[in-house]
């Protein structure tokens, strides 16, 4: 079945360095991916999505130059936490999806904590 | 505009009794809905998904949900809970366009799924 692989699964940083969390599609092309963050004991809220070799498009709130999101082929898309700040501490978790076999395939996530 | 309102924020049942996990949407179009499960700090699993076919979906582990239109409801449920069964519990909905790409998914608060030995 699809498989996404998303590393690191966690990481811990100091304030003020930036943070690249990968996220590839194994055994798939992603047309879109989706990049998704949760608060602890909260939901996952969409941050953004992004098609292969366009700009992302970020949902309100959320700061583009903050979360530097790059789709640079249809298997990997990754996210740059930059500048990262105790309150940038959460689950990330990417999402992959792809029209030939319709459906959201999730990575297992990435805790961060900024310290 | 979508959105998804899960009732419960917290079910709790005995092991070996049935489990029902509540969800409504609101959609524009014709929506496709999901269950995910997420263990704790885990990613999350599908557990079924309904996109216009058949109203009654079954899942895995013996889950599955009703889509009824009429209700704009996804309920959840499982005839009879596992110790395992113990995990959070999303309904999901993606409004895209028949034919068209992949829109993000908006999630529920999610529903804190406690068995009882």
């Amino acid at each position: 079945g699809a498989v996404v692989s998303q590393h690191p699964s966690w990481v811990i940083c100091k304030s003020g360095t930036s943070v690249k969390i990968e996220c590839r599609s194994l055994d798939f092309q992603a047309t879109t991916m989706f990049w998704y963050r949760q608060f602890p004991k909260q939901s996952l809220m969409l941050m953004a999505t992004s098609n292969e070799g366009s700009k992302a498009t970020y949902e309100q709130g959320v700061e583009k130059d903050k979360f530097l999101i790059n789709h640079a082929s249809l298997t990997l898309s990754t996210l740059t936490v930059t500048s990262a700040h105790p309150e940038d501490s959460s689950f990330y978790i990417c999402s992959a999806w792809a029209a030939t076999n319709y459906g959201y395939t999730f990575g297992s996530g990435t805790r961060l904590t900024v310290v | 505009a979508q959105s998804v309102t899960q009732l419960d924020s917290h079910v709790s049942v005995s092991e070996g009794t049935p489990v029902l996990l509540r969800c409504n949407y609101s959609s524009s179009y014709s929506p496709s809905l999901f269950w995910y499960v997420q263990h704790p700090n885990k990613g999350l699993q599908l557990l079924l998904k309904y996109t216009s076919a058949a109203t009654l979906v079954k899942g895995i582990n013996g889950f599955e949900a009703e889509f009824k239109k009429s209700e704009t409801s996804f309920h959840l449920t499982k005839p009879s809970a596992h110790m395992s069964d113990a995990a959070e519990y999303f309904c999901v909905v993606s409004d895209h366009v028949s034919g068209g790409g992949a829109d993000g998914l908006t999630f529920g608060k999610g529903t804190h799924l406690i068995i009882q030995p």
